[in-house]
């Protein structure tokens, strides 16, 4: 079945790098997700990768697809106080749906 | 985002109480989803549309209805409210060039 999973927390010093960590089932599934959620905020749109990508880079944000793991990563660089959230890893099915699959959130905290 | 509004932002319920949800977009989506988010937790999927007329299940649609009568409306239904349908409630759009979804600004439901 399909399934996404995240650890829960991680805590980074400012100006650290953060890497946060997911995987996930579905091998068809063609395009993976970062989404970011601010306390009772609605979900943001961060970044996506194409499944024949093995990174992405966007500003600060670089994203590493390992396919023969399904392991998904997201890498912030120079952390910020203000990039404290939670942040979902999702993956497409690829069905009639196009629905999304959400793992549980890592919530990120950066201190000062 | 991607011009989706919900109305309402907030509810507070009695059980056995009904209410409905609304999601509406500006723009010419024939997709649109609603899915919940419980602490802890990512979104799943309760309902979906893909086009004017029609629903489909999704993960969780027990004790909801929808309905999408109008192609820039999806309705999502409460008919007698329970406490474990206390959640916020997220309406989604879909699939971008990439299938990427944008969503709304929820609506926090608290059922007593």
């Amino acid at each position: 079945g399909e399934d996404v999973e995240q650890s829960l927390f991680l805590s980074v010093r400012e100006g650290d790098s953060s890497v946060i960590n997911c995987t996930y089932t579905d091998s068809s599934s063609t395009y993976l997700y970062w989404y970011k959620q601010e306390p009772g905020a609605g979900l943001q749109l961060l970044t996506y990768i194409f499944s024949n990508m093995d990174m992405k880079q966007d500003q600060r944000l670089t994203v590493l697809l390992n396919k023969k793991d399904k392991h998904l990563s997201l890498r912030i660089a120079d952390t910020q106080t203000g990039d404290s959230a939670i942040y979902f890893c999702a993956e497409i099915a690829m069905d009639s749906s196009y629905k999304l699959i959400f793992g549980s959130g890592t919530r990120l905290l950066v201190r000062p | 985002n991607a011009g989706v509004t919900q109305t309402p932002k907030f509810r507070v319920l009695k059980t056995g109480q009904s209410m409905t949800l609304l999601c509406a977009q500006d723009m010419n989506h024939e997709y649109m989803y609603w899915y919940r988010q419980d602490p802890g937790m990512g979104l799943r999927l309760i309902h979906y549309s893909v086009g004017e007329g029609t629903t489909a299940k999704g993960e969780v649609p027990d004790g909801y209805n929808v309905s999408r009568l109008k192609k820039q409306n999806f309705l999502l239904g409460l008919e007698s409210a329970a406490p474990s349908q206390t959640s916020v409630y997220f309406c989604g759009l879909p699939p971008g060039t990439s299938y990427e979804q944008y969503f709304g600004p929820g609506t926090r439901l608290t059922v007593t």
